[in-house]
């Protein structure tokens, strides 16, 4: 059974700054890592797909980093907005079974004004 | 582009009976995945097809099966409900695969067994 641990569980920071949260998952087998916003009422919306190790990505104030040998990612989100408010999941797939994902169990973000 | 569409959106069963929910993806998308959240759960994978082929499978009971269309819609079923049925059901389309490609998620399923 794959674990994917994402931490913290819940976080909450002033509107203004800057935050991140982290990702673990197996470091063997790696296909990709996947990060994704939930908004409360909507669906799960894909930020980012990380496939190579040393990965950055960005979309605007969010970033990710990726470090497939020792199976962790970073979300980094700068100058945090009160629309920032919301869990972030992240979800591995291994390159034996490419079509399933396994999620953590998401970072809940509040941004207070 | 039309998004992931799911129906029905709510829906109420007693336990004992069954259930089908569909998820209409993205043209073009061949690959449609099923989820389940339970309150304090993450999202747990049920299914995965493509190409109308179950190609991969969570760790979920045989009451849970789905099925894909020519036209990569797709079908969930669950039978014999029991509470703990309870959840929200997403669907997700991709272009090829969920493992490489971008997911996109449909609104959702609540599904609750009384």
């Amino acid at each position: 059974i794959l674990n994917v641990e994402q931490s913290p569980q819940s976080l909450h920071v002033q509107e203004g700054d800057s935050t991140n949260f982290t990702c673990s998952f197996p470091s063997s087998n790696f296909y990709a890592l996947h990060w994704y916003r939930w908004e409360t009422a909507k669906s799960p919306e894909a930020l980012f797909v990380m496939t190579l190790n040393g990965d950055e990505k960005k979309k605007g104030r969010i970033s990710a980093t990726l470090n497939t040998k020792e199976g962790y990612s970073y979300l980094y989100i700068k100058g945090s907005q009160p629309e920032d408010s919301a869990t972030y999941l992240c979800a591995f797939t291994t390159n034996t079974n490419a079509g399933k994902s396994t999620f953590g169990d998401g970072t809940t973000l509040t941004v207070k004004p | 582009k039309a998004g992931v569409t799911q129906t029905p959106r709510y829906l109420i069963k007693t336990r004992g009976q069954q259930v089908t929910l569909s998820c209409s993806p993205i043209s073009g998308h061949r690959s449609v995945s099923w989820y389940q959240q339970t309150p304090g759960q993450g999202l747990q994978f049920l299914f995965e097809y493509f190409s109308e082929t179950q190609r991969n499978k969570g760790n979920f009971p045989g009451r849970f099966s789905g099925r894909q269309f020519s036209n990569s819609r797709s079908e969930m079923n669950v039978s014999t409900l029991e509470l703990g049925d309870s959840a929200l059901y997403l669907c997700a389309s991709s272009r090829v695969t969920s493992g490489g490609d971008t997911q996109y998620f449909g609104p959702g399923t609540r599904l609750t067994v009384l």
